[in-house]
């Protein structure tokens, strides 16, 4: 079965960097766009990234734009987001989820790992 | 671009009908039909339960429904139940290619 499991998240002081990590399994990992969402504590979800099947087309959210970068390895059926000069508002949990058409809708997602900006 | 719309909470008593609403702009609502729901319980990932508007995925009951009018989209849960206790975040695709969440609504099984 379909299976999404995000890994990577942690304490981290504010300016800090960390890699999140998806890994995914039963389906073809190269045939979605991967998407990644958070939830900061007490708000609604916020969509921070996503990429296509072939690495050729990712979107950022504004708030994340030059500070975030999303990668894939299809032959490790893994999705990867680098998130750098983090700030005590990225402060979240964040999910992978997958979509099987730009802007469709994400039938899958991972059980989110937490990451915490604080000094 | 700001979240959509929602409000805040809703509630019914089981066996009753709720809506929630969604309102967008002509940037993302209005402009796709590309809209979706997700049912999010404590301490749970996201569940898809409405795409495209108005379709159910596999496994979803059949009194969940959704609609859209000009920028505003609707969630229905007719014949609420306790298990539908859980927050509610819709979804549009927008013309900046990215995706927009609603605030979320909280829904309460009375």
């Amino acid at each position: 079965q379909v299976q999404l499991v995000e890994s990577g998240g942690g304490l981290v002081r504010p300016g800090g960097s960390l890699r999140l990590s998806c890994a995914a399994s039963g389906f073809i990992f190269s045939d979605y766009f991967m998407i990644w969402i958070r939830r900061a504590p007490g708000k609604g979800l916020e969509f921070v990234s996503y990429i296509d099947g072939v690495n050729s087309y990712i979107k950022y959210e504004d708030s994340v734009k030059g500070r975030c970068t999303i990668s894939r390895d299809n032959a490790k059926k893994s999705l990867y987001l680098q998130m750098d000069r983090l700030r005590v508002e990225d402060t979240a949990v964040y999910y992978c989820a997958r979509s099987t058409y730009l802007g469709g809708p994400l039938d899958h997602w991972g059980q989110g790992t937490l990451v915490t900006v604080s000094s | 671009q700001s979240a959509l719309t929602q409000p805040p909470s809703v509630s019914g008593s089981p066996g009753q009908s709720i809506t929630i609403s969604c309102t967008g702009s002509s940037s993302d609502i209005s402009s796709y039909n590309r809209v979706s729901w997700y049912q999010q319980s404590p301490g749970t990932a996201p569940k898809l339960i409405i795409y495209e508007v108005t379709n159910r995925p596999s496994g979803i009951p059949g009194r969940f429904s959704g609609s859209k009018s000009g920028n505003t989209a609707s969630l229905t849960i007719s014949g609420l139940q306790p298990e539908d206790e859980a927050d509610y975040y819709c979804s549009s695709y927008t013309r900046n290619d990215k995706y927009v969440f609603g605030s979320g609504t909280t829904v309460t099984v009375l």
